[in-house]
């Protein structure tokens, strides 16, 4: 039973590039979170999908920034035109439905770098 | 709440000897709190958890303790090994909300 996939591991785009992050949640999971992660520092939320619908864009950074989570395939989160500042490991995680007693399972992160 | 560009703090234990990390949260409302270990590299991995209306939940060589009066939520490593190093968050959640973590302690376990 494979866990929270994520690819690629590493990505690497020159500044102006689309960066497409991919993330297959655990089977029967509906539900995918996306969070950021700078060296030394905590996770911060991003955003939060069900199939085909975002739940909670909180943490979105209002431009250049996209998610989605169709009913077919992963999720996708996409930053347009990237900079060096979105440099970060960007981690899905996912759970099986709502309610207060369910952890999420991580993926392994995508690591971006902007040169 | 968040840590804003500031370094982790960090622990240094003895093998062997018994580890406690402190974390402070922020929502009053909170009612599901998580510990993950993060290892270098890799993503968070679930430890233990806790519900508010427990104050204490034991796992294998791992317990969490949780002292709602002043938000605060501990977890407990007894005799530490290597494989413990890491970096250790604790996470928050009220209701259907999104989890929400908190700064993270290095743990550094000294052979």
């Amino acid at each position: 039973n494979a866990g929270v996939m994520q690819n690629p591991r590493h990505l690497v785009r020159r500044r102006g590039q689309e960066a497409r992050l991919r993330c297959s949640p655990m089977k029967g999971h509906s539900h995918v979170y996306w969070y950021r992660q700078l060296p030394e520092e905590g996770l911060k939320f991003m955003v939060y999908l069900q199939k085909e619908n975002i739940i909670d864009e909180s943490g979105m950074p209002k431009e250049r920034f996209s998610a989605e989570f169709p009913k077919e395939g992963p999720s996708i989160l996409r930053i347009q035109q990237v900079v060096r500042g979105d440099s970060a490991a960007y981690f899905c995680a996912s759970s099986p439905g709502q309610g207060n007693d369910y952890g999420y399972t991580f993926g392994s992160g995508t690591r971006l770098t902007v040169v | 709440g968040e840590s804003v560009g500031l370094h982790l703090p960090t622990l240094s234990v003895q093998e062997g000897d018994n580890s406690i990390i402190n974390c402070a949260y922020s929502n009053s409302a909170s009612d599901y709190f998580i510990w993950y270990k993060q290892e270098s590299g890799k993503g968070p991995q679930f430890i233990i958890d806790i519900r508010s209306n427990m104050d204490k939940r034991q796992g294998q060589r791992v317990t969490v303790l949780l002292n709602k009066t002043v938000k605060h939520l501990s977890l407990q490593i007894a005799a530490t090994q290597p494989g413990d190093s890491a970096v250790y968050f604790c996470a928050e959640k009220f209701g259907n909300e999104k989890l929400t973590f908190g700064t993270g302690t290095r743990l550094t376990i000294i052979p």
